[in-house]
């Protein structure tokens, strides 16, 4: 079976640009999560969705937005991009909710200039 | 709000010593608990993670952790470092919170493993 994929692998944008960062869970998994990680840090808790629905949000602005479609792969959308946006961010699936094991993506490196 | 303290932002040992990385959390709900292991230009990849049960919990690559309630600890060894161990390591907190899933990561401890 694959892992979870992330695309674009690396990302360049301007500040005040939006971007839109995509995953694809295992298959037959329905949760997905996002995480930000910038550089030297740990991973910051940004959404959950389960079965299509946000189940778990952390402390990011509303610039921040995502969404889960029918086949669970999912979007991370940012809009009017700032240097703190740079950063890797990383999608994670799993098969349930709370407490089960999440498999990670090899992630998505952007820039913001 | 829930927190993870990871002490040590980085540790050196020496090939075949023991392992030791220190995690300490803060909940007032009951937590799952996670470690994960972060290659350089990599994603994360799981360790072991207690849910309930048994407090003593094996991971992958000879790794353990023991969760201490009393203590709010859940520190992470290994009996014999190999070159292979180093890396970036990460403690996490999953946990409930006006039903929604919350999730905390520590700030990670980079282990040097020395020849």
């Amino acid at each position: 079976d694959a892992g979870v994929t992330q695309s674009p692998t690396h990302l360049i944008k301007t500040r005040g640009q939006h971007v839109t960062l995509r995953c694809s869970p295992i298959s037959g998994h329905k949760s997905v999560s996002w995480y930000q990680q910038v550089l030297g840090q740990g991973p910051q808790f940004i959404f959950q969705y389960y079965e299509k629905e946000e189940r778990g949000r952390g402390n990011f602005p509303d610039r921040f937005s995502a969404r889960q479609f029918p086949n669970y792969s999912s979007e991370l959308n940012v809009n009017a991009l700032l240097l703190g946006d740079s950063a890797l961010y990383l999608c994670a699936s799993s098969d349930r909710s709370l407490g089960e094991t999440q498999y990670f993506g090899p992630g998505t490196r952007l820039l913001v200039l | 709000a829930q927190s993870v303290t990871q002490l040590g932002s980085h540790v050196s040992v020496s090939e075949g010593a023991l392992v030791l990385l220190r995690c300490n959390y803060s909940s007032s709900v009951p937590p799952y608990l996670f470690w994960y292991v972060q290659y350089p230009n990599q994603g994360l990849q799981l360790l072991l993670k207690y849910t309930t049960g048994a407090t003593l919990v094996k991971g992958i690559n000879g790794f353990e952790a023991e969760f201490k309630k009393s203590e709010t600890s859940f520190h992470l060894t290994k009996p014999s470092a190999h070159m292979s161990d180093a890396a970036e390591y990460f403690c996490a907190v999953t946990y409930l919170s006006g039903g929604y899933q919350k999730v905390t990561f520590g700030t990670g401890t980079k282990l040097q493993v020395i020849p």
